[in-house]
């Protein structure tokens, strides 16, 4: 089984600062993937970085960094210079690979985080 | 172009009504899912096809019955809808093994069951 914990329902931050979004996890599956997806207030739900368990780089999307301690097993998403438009849900989401090595991309999902940005 | 579309954005409907979501991808990927939000804003896996057939089916009341006409299209189909089906539904695609890397989500459809 899976599971994704995001422990801070809000946060608030000053535009053009940087804000960390916390992530943990929990998984017995060999390998697995970290996704961040932002919701804005209109519902869409947008992908914004991927980091695969094995990867030896924290992935960096622009302005979007995912600070992966495999460790820890956490996976906390950085935004910097955060901009007003920043301002949503953000959620982090696993994927695992089943015994035989595969998946078929089953995205568990945390909590959310909603975003606020202070101008 | 809109990569993963969903018909109807809204749907608001009574209770013991029989209703359908469609939903289609143009990006060519092989594994579609659908995903439910529900009120608090928890998003959870229902389904997934790959290829036209049934990979995942999370302990979905039988009520609800995915079909997959075709590998770009995945319809989800409600019988006697409860109250509790009130949700905002997503749809989704990805390009399946081994580069099953980025989910894309189309805009979402809100149930509303009065």
């Amino acid at each position: 089984a899976q599971k994704i914990t995001q422990t801070q329902p809000g946060m608030f931050v000053q535009e053009k600062e940087a804000v960390t979004l916390d992530c943990t996890y929990d998984t017995s599956d060999p390998s697995y993937g970290l996704f961040w997806y932002k919701q804005p207030s209109s519902g869409e739900m947008i992908f914004l970085i991927y980091q695969g368990s094995y990867d030896q780089q924290n992935a960096t999307e622009g302005r979007y960094s995912l600070n992966f301690q495999k460790a820890r097993k956490s996976a906390n998403l950085v935004i910097s210079a955060s901009q007003l438009g920043d301002s949503a849900m953000y959620f982090c989401a696993m994927r695992g690979l089943n015994a035989g090595g595969t998946s078929y991309g089953k995205l568990t999902f945390g909590q959310g985080t909603i975003l606020t940005v202070h101008p | 172009d809109t990569a993963v579309s969903q018909t109807p954005k809204y749907l608001v409907t009574q209770m013991g009504n029989d209703k359908s979501i469609k939903c289609e991808q143009n990006l060519g990927h092989d594994t579609m899912y659908w995903y439910k939000q529900d009120s608090k804003k928890f998003l959870k896996i229902m389904f997934s096809y790959n290829n036209k057939e049934l990979i995942i089916n999370e302990t979905v009341p039988n009520r609800f019955s995915p079909k997959s006409p075709d590998k770009a299209h995945l319809n989800l189909h409600i019988n006697s809808l409860e109250l509790g089906d009130s949700a905002v539904y997503f749809c989704a695609s990805s390009q399946g093994i081994p580069r099953d890397y980025e989910q894309y989500f189309g805009p979402g459809t809100r149930l509303t069951v009065t």
